[in-house]
């Protein structure tokens, strides 16, 4: 199964932009829906965001209009921009990946079984 | 849809039953209910999707179980590996949610 390492940014001021990259590695790539997921400190996990193999995303509503999530298959990557940030961004963000198979739509039809390292993310002036 | 999650801390020894539950607001479609287990410091990892059909590597003293609004995951002899925070996410109505978690702590 794929495995994933992300990368980005980790301390950014209040109405920057989150910038984060995660690579998929042994693994193929266009069998799952990419997805980002954050944790803020000692509180449980918030789904952010997916994007399908196709690249047609899904956000949060809690978070449209500041959350933009893309793939470039090209080089076996997904990233997540998250503009606007405040102190209530800060948190541990982690990407994970729900495999589809030769199943992939309307929907996803399996949770999260991948995940990367996560990123912890602080926002602060 | 709404995931409530009890006990908030369930406090056991290894060798005891632990048993936890998930609640939702409403029907969760095709019961796509999945439960996740996660250390400190770590990503969570998958246990159960679809309610009950176990992820690659999940030792069978877990087990899930439930349908509909109810769900639950049971431990049949904790070891010590075994304690840790316990998710329940949906996957079956958008937005995906996850409940608050559950720690299993050492008595």
């Amino acid at each position: 199964q794929a495995q994933l390492q992300q990368w980005g940014a980790g301390l950014l001021k209040p109405s920057e932009t989150l910038s984060l990259t995660c690579g998929v590695y042994r693994g193929p790539f266009s069998v799952y829906y990419w997805t980002w997921i954050r944790q803020p400190p000692g509180k449980g996990l918030e789904w952010i965001g997916e994007v399908n193999p196709s690249g047609t995303p899904h956000y949060n509503p809690s978070l449209q209009g500041r959350v933009t999530i893309s793939i470039d298959t090209s080089n076996k990557q997904f990233s997540l921009k998250l503009s606007s940030l405040t102190a209530a961004d800060t948190a541990v963000y982690f990407c994970a990946g729900a495999y589809c198979g030769g199943d992939c739509y309307p929907t996803l039809k399996y949770p999260m079984g991948v995940w990367g390292q996560g990123t912890t993310v602080t926002v602060s002036s | 849809i709404v995931l409530t999650q009890s006990p908030g801390t369930l406090s056991l020894s290894p060798g005891e039953r632990a048993t936890l539950s998930c609640r939702a607001s409403q029907s969760i479609p095709n019961n796509f209910l999945a439960w996740y287990q996660q250390k400190p410091g770590q990503a969570p990892r998958l246990l159960f999707y679809a309610e009950s059909s176990r992820a690659g590597g999940v030792p069978d003293r877990f087990r899930g179980s439930g349908s509909g609004t109810d769900f639950s995951l049971t431990v049949s002899r904790l070891e010590p590996e075994d304690f840790a925070v316990y998710y329940c996410q949906q996957y079956g109505s958008s937005p995906w949610t996850f409940g608050q978690g559950t720690k299993v702590e050492i008595k």
